[in-house]
């Protein structure tokens, strides 16, 4: 089993409907949570974090986090063209001395005008 | 605003040559990242750094090596280029403690090995 999971799209949605992007992750003592959007041909731009179960908003992206059942996911609101692009979800994982991210696949979002 | 940059942004090397990439970050940050990415295999992370002079391997260190010198400056050294390390390569800085980190990514080199 992969450490991060994403569904790796494309995820095909209409102007102005809510985008649903979902991840899980396997290491039951992971603490935080990141999302990270990555246009073609450029690096990962952090979108939002979590720490806590519940919801998290942040003007039209909200990120959920349920550490019971091991997911966290992004919603973003009133889609928009300019928000097609490859979504990365992410997972902190303590390591020694600090820590790493383990990130997933990716999922590829596309909005039609 | 956290800058992170790093020396080029594409670059032609052949294949046996010796290859340098360097990052620099102006945030006062710990911990330093490279991480490649490739087409279906996602980021993957090769070395990382918590502080000066110090370094941990990722899951694909063979054929890199790192030095980080100074806090802000971590090298990623290619010893011998193959065309296998043609990718994009992403440096990362780090900052928020050891469980609530937040990586921060430059703008990335495309590296083409002939």
């Amino acid at each position: 089993q992969k450490e991060v999971e994403q569904n790796s799209g494309p995820l095909s949605v209409p102007e102005g409907a809510i985008a649903s992007l979902n991840c899980t992750y396997s290491d039951r003592g992971s603490q935080s949570f990141f999302w990270y959007r990555q246009y073609s041909g450029k690096s990962p731009e952090l979108i939002m974090f979590i720490y806590s179960n519940g919801d998290k908003e942040d003007g039209r992206f909200t990120a959920q986090l349920n550490k019971a059942s091991q997911y966290v996911s992004l919603l973003i609101r009133d889609s928009q063209p300019s928000d097609s692009a490859t979504y990365l979800c992410a997972v902190h994982m303590i390591y020694n001395q600090g820590g790493k991210l383990i990130f997933g696949q990716g999922t590829e979002l596309s909005v039609k005008p | 605003d956290v800058k992170v940059t790093q020396s080029s942004r594409y670059l032609v090397k052949r294949t046996g040559e010796k290859v340098f990439l360097e990052c620099v970050q102006d945030m006062d940050h710990e911990n330093m990242f490279w991480y490649r990415q490739d087409p279906g295999l996602g980021l993957r992370l090769i070395y990382f750094s918590y502080d000066v002079k110090m370094k941990e391997k990722g899951d694909i260190p063979e054929g890199y090596s790192v030095s980080r010198e100074k806090k802000e400056r971590f090298s990623l050294i290619l010893e011998s280029a193959s065309t296998n390390q043609t990718s994009m390569y992403l440096c990362a800085t780090g900052a928020g403690g050891r469980e609530r980190e937040t990586q921060y990514f430059g703008p990335g080199t495309r590296l083409l090995v002939l």
